[in-house]
């Protein structure tokens, strides 16, 4: 079946350095790529999302690539800082149903001051 | 605008109990969704609904059922509950516009400590 990969599952950084979370889908059809961020006690929030039909989307310290031909995705966090540190999850899905997203098995993200 | 509502937020419940829970869309979504979120499980889909209807069911005993009303308003009910339905279970709510992709937007949730 469908299926999610993600890496690593836990993640260390030096605040101000950079952290990359990557994901793998099965999935070829999908076809949108969200990020969410949980942090403690919470639920998942959207920080970014792509489409399909582009390659790499940026908003301030986050950035998304995504690769259709090999099937992976990736978060990259810049400049780090300590509000970073949770837990954030990729996900895959089809436009066509909100209940055919994938989620990733999460990555725990420490910001080390 | 205000978020997806969850309540309540935290219940302790009793084996063999009973639980309803509660979720407000975002206005104007149409499409809730229930998942069941545990430490090594992560976020596992329970079902869907769209105009009060069920449009998909995850992987779930029969135990765990929802329902979403005219308003888009939607509970999900567990019974006879067991020890492993501890968890956080999250409601998300969605616009449903096909042709623009589905972002869905997740509540706060609601934790469950079955006793």
């Amino acid at each position: 079946g469908e299926n999610v990969e993600q890496h690593p599952s836990t993640l260390s950084v030096q605040e101000g350095d950079s952290a990359v979370i990557k994901c793998t889908y099965s999935d070829s059809a999908s076809n949108y790529f969200p990020w969410y961020k949980q942090e403690l006690g919470k639920g998942p929030q959207l920080i970014i999302d792509i489409r399909s039909n582009v390659g790499e989307k940026k908003d301030q310290r986050i950035a998304v690539t995504l690769n259709k031909t090999a099937k992976h995705f990736s978060l990259h966090i810049t400049e780090t800082q300590p509000e970073d540190s949770a837990v954030y999850f990729c996900a895959a899905s089809m436009y066509s149903s909100a209940s055919k997203i994938i989620f990733g098995s999460g990555t725990r993200l420490s910001i080390r001051p | 605008k205000a978020g997806v509502t969850q309540t309540p937020r935290y219940l302790i419940k009793t084996r063999g109990q009973q639980v309803t829970l509660s979720c407000s869309p975002i206005s104007g979504h149409r499409s809730v969704s229930w998942y069941q979120q545990t430490p090594g499980q992560g976020l596992q889909f329970l079902f869907e609904y769209f105009s009060e209807t069920q449009r998909n069911k995850g992987n779930f005993p029969g135990r765990f059922s929802g329902r979403q009303f005219s308003n888009s308003r939607s509970e999900m009910n567990v019974s006879t509950l067991e020890l492993g339905d501890s968890a956080l279970y999250l409601c998300a709510s969605s616009g449903d516009r096909d042709y623009s992709g589905n972002t869905i937007y997740f509540g706060e949730g609601s934790w469950l400590t079955v006793v």
